[in-house]
């Protein structure tokens, strides 16, 4: 069981817009640290989507953004390609500084 | 650019010690603000941090896996190791090694994340 919550599944037509949401706590989200998105194409090890709830690293297509609400964040596609289908996952850290994962949310493209 | 590459046996007898290894090119495990992380993933299911091992050789480890876990150093090798003990099939993952990195952000580099990883490596608990 994970501490941050994401649903399993999510899904869209080529061109829709999906989102993703990232549920915590007061104590990792809420307590106001960042949370980072990554991308899992299967069989390969996951890729830096978004850092600091809305920035990306260079190379990351911009219709990838993020945002934060309270004990909650959510990661944004809008434009959805083929090439999106993958694994998306959460990630966030604790008072303790460790490193906590959501539990990855699969992304189908109709 | 720096890279990581695991390794270690594929396959590890119930209640042994799984040992791997990381082995990190283009940059120094003893330079800068890193942190250098043990993460799995067992087979269709999500990720989970396994711990980390910083620059100077301080560690921090996931509460719930602490009792059965080393994570150590060997600079003149730049290596990093993990050590699991008492293993059982739910340790059964691919494993993966990732460098965190600092990154600038409302005028501290006190924020961090995973931009480098390794490919993983497949480790198998069975007699």
């Amino acid at each position: 069981q994970s501490v941050l919550t994401q649903p399993p599944s999510v899904s869209g037509a080529p061109g829709q817009r999906v989102t993703i949401s990232c549920t915590g706590n007061s104590s990792n989200i809420g307590a106001g640290f960042h949370v980072l998105w990554y991308q899992q194409v299967p069989g390969t090890a996951p890729k830096l989507l978004i850092y600091a709830y809305n920035n990306r690293p260079s190379g990351v297509p911009d219709r990838f953004s993020g945002s934060k609400s309270g004990t909650s964040a959510s990661l944004a596609i809008t434009g959805l390609q083929a090439e999106d289908e993958a694994d998306y996952y959460c990630q966030s850290f604790d008072s303790g500084s460790s490193v906590l994962f959501g539990g990855g949310t699969k992304v189908t493209v109709l | 650019q720096v890279q990581l590459q695991e390794s270690g046996p594929g396959l590890v007898k119930p209640s042994e010690t799984l040992s791997l290894t990381c082995t990190v090119s283009g940059g120094s495990i003893n330079s800068g603000s890193y942190y250098w992380n043990w993460i799995r993933q067992p087979a269709g299911k999500g990720l989970e941090w396994i711990g980390r091992i910083y620059s100077s050789g301080d560690t921090k480890y996931n509460p719930s896996l602490k009792s059965r876990v080393t994570i150590s150093g060997d600079t003149s090798k730049n290596k990093f190791s993990l050590k699991l003990n008492s293993v059982t099939a739910a340790d059964t993952a691919v494993y993966y090694c990732a460098r965190e990195s600092p990154y600038f952000w409302g005028g501290y580099w006190d924020n961090y994340y995973l931009d480098v990883w390794g490919k993983g490596t497949t480790v198998t608990v069975s007699s």
